[in-house]
């Protein structure tokens, strides 16, 4: 089945404690994106990906880390999560850049920290 | 800059009446794509429609159609017939079609429809 993966569903952290919110897809996408969702704001980008190893800032990256050595991962790295970055979190792909392209997205991680 | 409102925060239909959520936008790319994504109360993100800056039809998928203004920068979600399976925050979403702004898809705040049976 074509999907994005994203693990964990939910994690509950302290401020300060490195995590890592992983992201997969099998469906050999080009693009791959980052967004985290607030009450009446929508989802924000954070970084993005075009291919291998090509990663960019979107809107709200700080605080946040991402690599691409691989086409199908696309992990979300917080290097030292803040309450602020209580969030839901989207990964998200789609099979190159075209406009025309819908993005496929995860099931979304929704982190906590405390 | 590009932009996109969506200046209703929250709706309520009665089941089987048909339901417009509004969406405007701004950008001065003049090729474009608009999309609507579903997001139920479990979460997860669900592609509708796409409406492309350069269509000149509306866009239809089932029960969901967009009415697409061009000169009024408004792409609207029409649902006809809604069901209470329709109750979810929807939101409105652009891909500029750019090499580098076709890499930024930006989303409106999101409608929350609640359907009365």
């Amino acid at each position: 089945e074509a999907q994005v993966t994203q693990n964990p569903r939910y994690l509950i952290t302290v401020t300060g404690k490195k995590l890592t919110v992983t992201c997969s897809q099998n469906m050999n996408h080009e693009y791959m994106s980052w967004y985290r969702q607030d009450p009446g704001l929508g989802l924000r980008q954070i970084y993005y990906s075009m291919n291998v190893e090509v990663t960019d800032k979107g809107d709200v990256p700080e605080g946040y880390k991402v690599s691409r050595k691989e086409k199908r991962n696309f992990p979300l790295i917080l290097e030292s999560p803040s309450p602020n970055q209580t969030s839901l979190y989207f990964c998200a792909s789609s099979l190159s850049f075209n406009r025309e392209l819908p993005l496929h997205f995860g099931n979304g991680t929704r982190l906590t920290v405390t | 800059a590009q932009k996109i409102t969506q200046t209703q925060p929250g709706m309520f239909v009665q089941e089987k009446e048909a339901v417009t959520l509004d969406c405007t936008y701004d950008t001065s790319d003049p090729s474009y794509g608009l999309f609507w994504y579903k997001q139920p109360s479990s979460g997860e993100m669900i592609f509708l429609i796409y409406q492309g800056s350069y269509d000149q039809q509306n866009a239809t998928e089932g029960r969901y159609s967009l009415n697409f203004q061009k000169a009024r920068k408004s792409a609207n979600l029409v649902i006809s017939a809604s069901q209470l399976g329709d109750s979810a925050m929807y939101f409105c979403a652009m891909r500029e079609g750019g090499y580098s702004s076709a890499s930024k898809i930006i989303f409106g705040s999101g409608t929350r429809l609640s359907i009365r049976p």
